[in-house]
């Protein structure tokens, strides 16, 4: 099956710009999501369609997805960022998610 | 408002059963795939099962497969997972979640969970 492959963890200073990382066969052939979860919070969905932002999702989020890596990037971090992010696409018939990476600003 | 109400979660035993339950309001629920997502105790989204429009087409991840059941009623607006065989593994945060796509994802609106614990 499909997998996902999301590093564990990056640190970003406030005010820099942060880049996660999402890996899979061929992934770039599909659409990406990401989705933003804070402790004890459910998710939300922050990127659609690799590129697209839900209305109310701040302008300094933003995606790509190319060959097999989707990457959220997030720039001018703030302290409100830090939280766990998840990508997430699809294989035929089932969805999968990325293991999750967590957003520490320092 | 957009809404998605999760309920029916709690301690069960391991081989027993539930009926988790996802009340929908403010959106036309019968356009929409609908899902569950769960996430066991400091781990990771995992995927679960999704049901199409009409109840027609179900898949589920291959955990699931043999011992929980998605279905849905469109006439109350609800999405159900009945779980059977439960195991330790099993014990998580059930969320129920709107597919705007079609199978696909995104996940656009998520409900708030229902915690399943699986123990003696």
């Amino acid at each position: 099956s499909h997998e996902l492959t999301q590093p564990p963890s990056v640190s970003v200073s406030p005010g820099q710009t942060a880049s996660i990382t999402c890996s899979g066969d061929k992934l770039g052939s599909q659409f990406a999501s990401w989705y933003q979860q804070k402790p004890g919070q459910s998710p939300v969905l922050v990127i659609y369609q690799d590129v697209k932002r839900p209305s109310g999702i701040p302008e300094r989020f933003s995606g790509s997805n190319s060959g097999n890596t989707a990457t959220l990037t997030v720039s001018g971090t703030q302290a409100m960022d830090e939280a766990d992010y998840y990508c997430q696409a699809w294989d035929r018939t089932t969805v999968v998610f990325g293991g999750g990476t967590k957003l520490t600003v320092l | 408002e957009v809404l998605l109400v999760e309920s029916g979660g709690g301690l069960v035993q391991p081989g027993g059963s539930l009926r988790l339950s996802c009340a929908a309001s403010g959106f036309t629920f019968r356009t929409y795939w609908m899902n569950w997502v769960r996430q066991a105790p400091g781990k990771g989204l995992e995927w679960v099962a999704n049901i199409n429009q009409e109840g027609s087409e179900k898949y589920y991840v291959d955990s699931a497969k043999g011992r929980f059941t998605i279905s849905r009623d469109n006439a109350k607006n609800s999405l159900y997972l009945q779980v059977n065989g439960l195991r330790a593994e099993d014990t998580a945060v059930y969320y129920c979640a709107r597919d705007a796509g079609a199978a696909s994802g995104p996940f656009d609106i998520w409900g708030q969970g229902t915690v399943v614990t699986v123990s003696s």
